[in-house]
């Protein structure tokens, strides 16, 4: 089946440094791609929708110059978390449509320090 | 109103009952509706897609109810495995846009 990579897989950084993830669709194309962060207990939030050659679509609440998203290919996509403080550590991760269903990355989890 | 709400849980059930999951949705254009599982720490996991007419797959029953905006997951005979939290999943009016409920927790206990 299609598959979805994220990388990395956890990260951790200090506060005021900026972050990038990188969001991989591995065997198909997918010219939308989407970002969602989990906090602990909580249910994916979709941030933004990105889209190949375009800017990205973000949520209300989402900001778009802290959460910096390019897709600059068919088969990837990435988030750069700006200035990243310690209520940005969360779980993130990717989502691209497949055939038939979304296809998830595993996820990147980011703790601030 | 959310746009997608799900029981709140937690659900604890000894190994070989039956457990119903209710999942509500506020746009009435929603195009597709999926159940998904998550285990703690990793990503969701499609479990079964969701039609009007009802879908079921072993030990899971899927139904949908469009006038009602209603979605339901039934688990019987319920497995050690089957501990994860369940997410109730619906396609905004973009049918790519991707919404997920909160989620509900289900533990099995042996």
């Amino acid at each position: 089946g299609a598959v979805v990579s994220q990388h990395p897989s956890w990260v951790i950084c200090k506060s005021g440094t900026s972050v990038k993830i990188e969001c991989r669709s591995l065997d198909f194309q997918a010219t939308t791609m989407f970002w969602y962060r989990q906090f602990p207990k909580q249910s994916l939030m979709l941030m933004a929708t990105s889209n190949e050659g375009s800017k990205a679509t973000y949520e209300q609440g989402v900001e778009k110059d802290k959460f910096l998203i390019n897709h600059a290919s068919l088969t990837l996509s990435t988030l750069t978390v700006t200035s990243a403080h310690p209520e940005d550590s969360s779980f993130y991760i990717c989502s691209a449509r497949g055939d038939r269903e979304q296809y998830f990355g595993p996820g990147t989890r980011l703790t601030v320090t | 109103r959310k746009e997608v709400e799900q029981d709140p849980g937690p659900f604890n059930v000894p190994e070989g009952a039956t457990v119903a999951f209710n999942c509500t949705y506020s746009n009435s254009a929603s195009q597709s509706f999926f159940w998904y599982r998550q285990d703690c720490r990793k990503e969701p996991k499609l479990l079964m897609s969701v039609y009007s007419s009802g879908n079921e797959d072993g030990r899971f029953t899927a139904q949908l109810n469009r006038a009602s905006q209603y979605i339901s997951l039934l688990i019987r005979d319920s497995k050690l495995s089957d501990s994860a939290t369940y997410l109730c999943v619906v396609t905004g009016t973009s049918y790519d846009k991707v919404i997920f409920g909160p989620g509900t927790s289900l533990s099995v206990i042996p």
